[in-house]
């Protein structure tokens, strides 16, 4: 049971334009989740989060969108550099239930074509 | 600041050999998290300490894996009898008690490929 899903798993995009990643969840108790960037043969690199009790999160070039009622989140990046190429991940936690688990989805690999 | 870092990088075992890796954390974080990562997967959780108690099991840890925080600073995971299909990327992450911040900062992750 996939509690969540990011249903793209690839995505290209050209340099200087938005890069719109979603990510979808089943478990309404779910209050805070996550983005993290992985490179091949590393750990994943925290990028940015966004609490139950907010709608959005800004963090530079990156923003996440929190749609509780669709159950949906989105990470905007723009404008989107070559560096950003990387498979992107999607967590989410039970925090305020006392459940420190963070459950990913399969990710979805972004590519900027320069 | 260092980050969380994972020792040794890569691993290449024998079916059936034991293997153990360890995890430093960012030094002021008491929790402890080990996940595993395969192939086309994203990471999935595996358990959790909070300073040297072991709060949380997935099911997934089976009796062959153990994991130990034994002064509430690093951490070892050990796989006994390896078989195959430990193959995987095993990552751990530490992150601070406090409530305002709950992320989980991720070290550079420990590769298993067993034969």
């Amino acid at each position: 049971d996939q509690q969540v899903k990011q249903n793209s798993p690839s995505l290209s995009v050209q340099e200087g334009r938005i890069s719109i990643l979603n990510c979808d969840y089943t478990n309404s108790m779910f209050d805070y989740f996550l983005w993290y960037k992985k490179y091949p043969a590393e750990g994943p690199t925290f990028l940015i989060s966004i609490s139950s009790i907010k709608d959005k999160n800004e963090d530079g070039r990156f923003t996440v969108f929190l749609n509780k009622s669709a159950k949906h989140l989105s990470l905007h990046i723009v404008p989107s550099q070559p560096g950003d190429s990387a498979v992107y991940f999607c967590a989410a936690s039970e925090s305020n239930f006392g459940n420190e688990k963070l459950t990913f989805g399969t990710g979805t690999r972004l590519t900027i074509i320069p | 600041d260092t980050g969380v870092s994972q020792d040794p990088r890569h691993k290449i075992t024998k079916r059936g050999q034991n293997v153990t890796f360890r995890c430093d954390p960012i030094s002021e974080h008491n929790r402890l998290y080990w996940y595993r990562q395969t192939l086309g997967q994203g990471p999935e959780f595996l358990t959790y300490f909070q300073n040297e108690a072991q709060l949380e099991k997935s099911r997934l840890l089976s009796d062959r894996f153990s994991a130990e925080r034994p002064k509430g600073s690093f951490s070892t995971l050990e796989i006994q009898r390896t078989e195959q299909g430990d193959s995987a990327m095993y990552l751990c992450a530490s992150r601070s008690s406090g409530r305002a911040d709950k992320t989980q900062y991720f070290g550079p992750g420990t590769r298993l490929l067993v034969l």
